[in-house]
């Protein structure tokens, strides 16, 4: 059965530092999304993503974070400068024509 | 959006059938009902979903009243394996649709 990856499963970094969670989405989805969850909270939308550019956002997804599709394969999540209360897990998802979204394990981001 | 909301956690041996009902009084015309699961570290899982009446699948089965304000997901025999959070979810039903997720209900299924 197809499956959403993401690497790396844990990313430990210090604050101010620029981190890349890297996904690789169903192949022949067309939406791609970006959710976070703090430790003990609800799952939170981010960013979604189709047609090789940005379709919405979260007020979460400021300017500090950015997506992209480098390629037919990958889907990134980057964070110029890492704060402290960016540390969560990071879930990337995929879905096709129908709403159901397939989810990635997850990147675990510590930030000290 | 449709605001959900459902029983914080819930408790059940192994065996027996779960049900966990969720409101939203104020669903939309167009809106679809959605059931995720999510284990502990991991990303949530699509369960079941549906517009109205009764939808079953091999994992549960999701009972929509006519008015369509609330709805039950329907786990039969759970086991130890069920622990888990479940969200109940309302929204669209085409791609492109961010899911918003509430606190869920944390399901513990005892021995």
């Amino acid at each position: 059965e197809p499956e959403v990856t993401q690497t790396p499963s844990h990313q430990v970094t210090q604050m101010g530092q620029e981190v890349i969670l890297r996904c690789v989405p169903i192949s022949n989805h067309l939406y791609f999304y970006w959710y976070r969850q703090i430790l003990g909270q609800k799952v939170e939308f981010l960013v979604s993503f189709y047609n090789n550019e940005i379709s919405e956002k979260s007020e979460i997804f400021d300017d500090q974070f950015s997506v992209e599709r480098p390629d037919g394969s990958n889907f990134t999540l980057k964070i110029r400068s890492t704060k402290l209360e960016d540390s969560a897990m990071y879930f990337c998802a995929s879905s096709g024509v129908l709403a159901e979204q397939f989810f990635g394990p997850g990147t675990r981001l510590t930030v000290l | 959006l449709a605001k959900t909301t459902q029983p914080i956690s819930m408790d059940s041996y192994e065996g027996q059938e779960v049900n966990i009902t969720c409101s939203h009084n104020n669903i939309a015309t167009n809106d679809y009902i959605t059931w995720y699961q999510q284990f502990p570290s991991q990303g949530p899982r699509f369960i079941i979903q549906g517009y109205k009446t009764k939808v079953t699948n091999e994992v549960a089965s999701l009972f929509i009243p006519a008015d369509r304000k609330s709805s039950t997901l329907s786990l039969p025999r759970v086991s130890l394996s069920d622990t888990a959070v479940y969200y109940c979810l309302v929204g669209g039903n085409s791609g492109n649709t961010p899911l918003v997720f509430g606190k869920g209900t944390r399901l513990s299924v005892i021995a």
